[in-house]
């Protein structure tokens, strides 16, 4: 079956850095992609890993294992802008995104 | 980047009343366009999977006949919720697939708030 996985809820200081974990199962496998939802809007597109490593895109960087399952999304330099819910979602072999439930970020001054 | 459009923004019906949300994709093709609802505090759950020329594939446990796709052309797509409820009041959002780009990514639309009275 096909399933993935991410920590409800996460708290950060303004300034720090955070990561966030995603784990997953599946049979077929084209990428993972992480997204930004702020309250009361559409996810917006952050990175999209479908080879092992690690992608880096300014603040933010994403890695992947495939063999273990299992992404993050490393935000760097916090700011209070960041706080909101980070999806990660693997594509499947017929191209359709499987979502997790979100993780919450909430940022601290 | 690809831009998807949705009409309306937010929209307040009667109970009874059906309502058409539009999504367009405004610079790029799309052969395969999707809607989610997402309900407060809750993840995006897909509802339907709509290809240009043929019928809509519905996820298990959403009503076809209550919420009606067309996917008329390569940059249009419409939901329809028929006969809405107070339950059926959510965030929908359509996303729609751009074969061109690297990722094959899916680029949303800003979403449309429906409140059901």
């Amino acid at each position: 079956g096909q399933n993935i996985d991410q920590p409800t809820e996460m708290t950060a200081t303004e300034g720090a850095i955070v990561q966030i974990n995603c784990t997953y199962q599946t049979s077929g496998f084209n990428g993972l992609f992480w997204y930004q939802q702020h309250a009361g809007e559409a996810p917006t597109f952050l990175s999209y890993n479908v080879l092992d490593g690690l992608e880096e895109k300014g603040r933010f960087s994403s890695f992947l294992s495939r063999s273990k399952g299992y992404s993050y999304l490393l935000l760097k330099e916090l700011q209070m802008k960041d706080s909101a819910s980070y999806l990660c979602a693997f594509m499947d072999s017929n191209y359709q995104l499987i979502w997790g439930a979100g993780t919450k970020l909430i940022i601290k001054p | 980047g690809a831009v998807v459009s949705q009409h309306p923004s937010w929209v307040i019906c009667k109970s009874g009343t059906s309502v058409k949300i539009e999504c367009r994709s405004l610079d790029f093709q799309a052969t395969t366009m999707f809607w989610y609802r997402q309900f407060p505090k809750q993840s995006l759950m897909l509802m339907a999977t709509s290809n240009e020329g043929s019928k809509a594939t519905y996820e298990q446990g959403v009503e076809k006949d209550k919420f009606l796709i067309n996917h008329a052309s390569l940059t249009l797509s419409t939901l329809t919720v028929t006969s809405a409820h107070p339950e059926d009041s959510s965030f929908y959002i359509c996303s729609a697939r751009d074969v061109a780009s690297s990722y094959n990514e899916q680029f949303f639309g800003p979403g449309t708030r429906l409140t059901v009275l």
